[in-house]
């Protein structure tokens, strides 16, 4: 069974533009959720979705922002980019039916630098 | 609110030596606790998860980890740690406030040979 695949895996961009990321979960999940790693915060929830939902977001600017496809992929999008948004972005997937229960599978992640 | 603490940013055993990397939680709720490890330049990879089956957890790689309620705790061994095992670990709980894992800081392990 194939894992999480995000793309790309690193990506580099200036100040003030854009970027998107993508997800694609393990197949048959239909909960992807987004973290942000850096050496600093560590590990911090940006946001989950389910069935083209989100259902549950972070403590993160509206500058980040998501959505999820009928086929359960997802993407991330970050606007006029900060030097601070410099981070491995993480994507997992999970089956999402059970709150307490769910476990997560995390893909390899974008390594977004910001110039 | 939940939690989850990681004790020791660092920690360096030599190869053939035990392994123990802690973990303490706070949980409203019964709690569901995972250890993930990270490879450099990789995402996190599931190494073991709780789920109220049986306190002592196996997972892969030769780790295992005991869950104790009267500490708060879900520390992780490893009998006898190869230089693979150098990597970065960490605990987490799901949180009850929706779909959402938290994470501890995570506990880097170094190998010496």
């Amino acid at each position: 069974k194939a894992g999480v695949t995000q793309t790309p895996r690193y990506l580099i961009k200036t100040r003030g533009q854009q970027v998107t990321l993508s997800c694609s979960p393990i197949s048959g999940h239909r909960s992807v959720s987004w973290y942000q790693q850096t050496p600093g915060q560590g590990l911090q929830f940006l946001f989950e979705y389910f069935s083209e939902t989100q259902r549950n977001k972070g403590n993160f600017p509206g500058r980040f922002s998501g959505r999820q496809f009928s086929n359960s992929r997802s993407e991330m999008n970050v606007s006029t980019l900060e030097l601070g948004d410099s981070a491995l972005y993480l994507c997992a997937s999970s089956w999402g039916l059970a709150e307490l229960t769910d476990t997560q599978y995390f893909g390899p992640g974008t390594r977004l630098t910001v110039l | 609110a939940q939690s989850v603490t990681q004790l020791g940013s660092h920690v360096s055993v030599s190869e053939g030596a035990l392994v123990l990397l802690r973990c303490n939680y706070s949980s409203s709720v019964p709690p569901y606790l995972f250890w993930y490890v990270q490879y450099p330049n990789q995402g996190l990879q599931l190494l073991l998860k709780y789920t109220s089956a049986a306190t002592l957890v196996k997972g892969i790689n030769g780790f295992e980890a005991e869950f104790k309620k009267s500490e708060t705790s879900f520390h992780l061994t490893k009998p006898s740690a190869h230089m693979s095992d150098a990597a970065e670990y960490f605990c987490a709980l799901n949180g009850d406030g929706g779909f959402k894992t938290i994470f501890g800081a995570g506990t880097r392990l170094f190998v010496k040979a």
